[in-house]
């Protein structure tokens, strides 16, 4: 069965720099949401898409942005790069008009040097 | 502030014995309950879910007891396995579907 494809697995990216994260959703799922998990942590909501419009927003810096696109789609946009911005950062989808589980994706690590 | 508290965060079992994680959560708009396992580097994985209308689901080895009016749930791994060894976190949210708050975690370490 297909599951949530993240790109890149992983990204080292340097203070100050952009980022872009992508996350393909499971088929037939219309809800994006992302989370970033420290080193030891539980993951944290950063913000969730539903039918391309955001549905809801959780603790992401201003530094952040994202969206979904026609295809369903979303990618994370991440600017001026923090050392504290080093995480996983997951993607999970549902199929939200349905209200089914959220399944998650590999996640990408990202290391800010 | 914690809205879904997790206890104990590390947790060390005999192959064969009984695992048991347990969670306690504040808000009372919560109306789904899921437990993920999680593996390092990789997603966390939906094991089993429940809803405040059931006070105990099995599936497999995994049974989740809800007890609503203390606002309590926990996860009971039944026979466990080295490969059961994993951190396990349980959640809450308003419904499937909709965002999940994450307990802190519970490291899991399945002796041989």
């Amino acid at each position: 069965a297909a599951g949530v494809i993240q790109s890149p697995r992983h990204l080292i990216k340097e203070k100050r720099e952009t980022a872009t994260l992508k996350c393909y959703p499971i088929p037939r799922h219309d809800t994006v949401y992302w989370y970033q998990q420290g080193p030891g942590q539980d993951p944290q909501f950063l913000i969730s898409f539903y039918e391309k419009m955001q549905s809801d927003k959780g603790s992401i810096p201003d530094r952040f942005s994202a969206q979904q696109f026609s295809d369903y789609h979303s990618e994370l946009n991440m600017s001026s790069l923090e050392l504290g911005d080093s995480a996983l950062y997951f993607c999970a989808s549902s199929n939200g008009g349905r209200g089914t589980e959220a399944f998650f994706g590999q996640g990408t690590r990202l290391t800010v040097v | 502030q914690q809205q879904v508290k997790q206890s104990p965060q590390s947790l060390i079992v005999q192959k064969g014995g009984i695992s048991i994680i347990n969670c306690a959560y504040e808000n009372t708009a919560f109306d789904y309950f899921p437990w993920y396992q999680q593996f390092p580097g990789k997603g966390p994985a939906l094991l089993i879910a429940i809803r405040p209308d059931v006070s105990e689901k099995k599936e497999g080895r995994f049974t989740i007891s809800f007890n609503k009016s203390a606002k309590q749930f926990s996860l009971h791994i039944m026979d466990s396995q080295p490969g059961d060894s994993a951190t396990y976190f349980c959640a809450a949210s308003r419904a499937a579907g909709n965002k999940l708050t994450f307990g802190g975690g519970t490291r899991v370490l399945v002796k041989p």
